[in-house]
C-alpha cells in the first residue's frame, strides 16, 4: 500500500531555534499534502494543505509565517518551524493524496517537537 | 461547522469482550465518515469509511453503519484480539470539501 514516512520521529529543540520537519511519499507521487497538528488527548488539527509547486494554503488562525511549508516535489514536502517557542511544542502528522480527485489520505507516522 | 465527538477513552477489555466506540457527527450536508486506526509508532489507517447513509463499512471484523437520523457511525466488533489495540479515530469528509475533521481519537487496551 501507499507509504508515507516522516523524519524526524522525535525532535528537541531550545526555545528560538528552527526545526524542519520532512514528510516523503515512499511509493506513490503525491499532487497533495497535508499538516495536521494534535495536541495531547485532542482531535488532529488540520494546519494547512500543500500542492506540489504552489504555495499552501493555511487554515484560519495558522501564523503562515512561523509554519513554513514547501511541498518542492511530488515526493516531498516540509514543515519548518521558525522561531520555536514551547507552546509550539505537538504532535506533527503529515498525510498525502495520490490524486487531486481521491478522498483518500495516507498518514504519516507523525513528528513529536518538544521545545524547552 | 463541522465536527466530530467520541466516546473518551481509554477503554480496556479482555480478549473475545464486544467492542462499541461510540462516534457522533456534526456536518451540513451529507458528508462521508472514516474509522482511521494508528498502531503504536505507525501512521494513521483508513479502517473502513462509508459514504452515504444507511452505508456499512466494515474490515478487519470491525463494522460500522452510517445512520444520517442519529448522526452517529459507531464502531464495533464482535470478538477483539490483542493485536487490536491501538488508537482509533472517528473521522468526518464534508460533502462542500476534501478537508478531514477527525475527532479526538479514542486508546484501546485489549488484554489477554
Amino acid at each position: 500500500g501507499a507509504v508515507v514516512s516522516q523524519h524526524p520521529s522525535w525532535v528537541i529543540c531550545k526555545s528560538g531555534t528552527s526545526v524542519k520537519i520532512e514528510c516523503r511519499s515512499l511509493d506513490f507521487q503525491a499532487t497533495t499534502m497535508f499538516w495536521y497538528r494534535q495536541f495531547p488527548k485532542q482531535s488532529l488539527m488540520l494546519m494547512a494543505t500543500s500542492n506540489e509547486g504552489s504555495k499552501a494554503t493555511y487554515e484560519q488562525g495558522v501564523e503562515k509565517d512561523k509554519f513554513l511549508i514547501n511541498h518542492a516535489s511530488l515526493t516531498l514536502s516540509t514543515l519548518t518551524v521558525t522561531s520555536a517557542h514551547p507552546e509550539d511544542s505537538s504532535f506533527y502528522i503529515c498525510s498525502a493524496k495520490t490524486s487531486v480527485s481521491s478522498y483518500e489520505q495516507y498518514f504519516g507516522p507523525g513528528t513529536r517537537l518538544t521545545v524547552t | 461547522g463541522n465536527s466530530v465527538t467520541q466516546m473518551e477513552g481509554p477503554v480496556t477489555l479482555s480478549e473475545e469482550a464486544f467492542l462499541t466506540i461510540n462516534c457522533t457527527y456534526t456536518a451540513t450536508g451529507y458528508p462521508s465518515l472514516f474509522w482511521y486506526v494508528q498502531y503504536p509508532g505507525e501512521g494513521l489507517q483508513l479502517l473502513l469509511k462509508a459514504t452515504k447513509a444507511d452505508d456499512k463499512g466494515s474490515n478487519k471484523g470491525f463494522e460500522a453503519t452510517y445512520r444520517k437520523e442519529t448522526t452517529s457511525f459507531h464502531l464495533e466488533k464482535g470478538s477483539v484480539q490483542v493485536s487490536d489495540s491501538a488508537v482509533y479515530f472517528c473521522a468526518l469528509r464534508p460533502s462542500d470539501g476534501q478537508n478531514f475533521v477527525f475527532g479526538p481519537g479514542t486508546r484501546l487496551s485489549v488484554l489477554p
